[in-house]
């Protein structure tokens, strides 16, 4: 089935650092992907959606210079969370998968990213 | 509109009972819907789906069931394992215009099998 990886599972940081996350689909090629963000015993919350090959369409309320998204190929889109303070907190997920239109497949999640900002 | 949930439904059962979780949708136009198991510190798994000219979708141990006339979604699971307790959503697809589309989740649901 459809696996999709995600990288780092986990980073601890001081304020101020910029921080990274990798999701890479591994068995297909993903020209979409779909960044959350989910606080604890909450639901998931969506930020974005990257586009390969084009600018990602954040969500309202979603500052697009503070959550860099960048989907150079069909297989790894990334976000940088940049500067980020401890209000920035959280897990992290992205999806890949699924598609639009009249055909539908469901999304396949990574395991996330636990980020803690010291 | 999205549904964030503060304070999440919980239900508790006893292994090998039946377990039955609803969600309620939002969007009338919705035509994809999804059921996720979510484990402590994992991302969603993926459990089953049901496109909107369906009312019923059967699995292995799961049936989904689908009532567009009030916008509701459940999940039934079958013989209830401990290995089923977990945070479950329903998540909806919503089109947002030509091919670009969001899933939408509902607030999950914490399912604890006791054994």
């Amino acid at each position: 089935g459809a696996v999709v990886s995600q990288h780092p599972s986990w980073v601890i940081c001081k304020s101020g650092t910029s921080v990274k996350i990798e999701c890479r689909s591994l068995d297909f090629q993903a020209t979409t992907m779909f960044w959350y963000r989910q606080f604890p015993k909450q639901s998931l919350m969506l930020m974005a959606t990257s586009n390969e090959g084009s600018k990602a369409t954040y969500e309202q309320g979603v500052e697009k210079d503070k959550f860099l998204i960048n989907h150079a190929s069909l297989t790894l889109s990334t976000l940088t969370v940049t500067s980020a303070h401890p209000e920035d907190s959280s897990f992290y997920i992205c999806s890949a998968g699924g598609t639009a239109g009249s055909s539908n497949q469901p999304q396949h999640f990574g395991d996330g990213t636990r980020l803690s900002i010291l | 509109g999205e549904s964030v949930g503060l304070h999440l439904p919980t239900l508790s059962v006893q292994e090998g009972d039946n377990s039955i979780i609803n969600c309620a949708y939002s969007n009338s136009a919705s035509d994809y819907f999804i059921w996720y198991k979510q484990e402590s510190g994992k991302g969603p798994q993926f459990i089953i789906d049901i496109r909107s000219n369906m009312d019923k979708r059967q699995g292995q141990r799961v049936t989904v069931l689908l009532n567009k006339t009030v916008k509701h979604l459940s999940l039934q699971i079958a013989a209830t394992q401990p290995g089923d307790s977990a945070v479950y959503f329903c998540a909806e697809k919503m089109i947002r215009g030509g091919s670009n589309y969001k899933l939408t989740f509902g607030k999950g649901t914490l399912l604890t099998v006791n054994p």
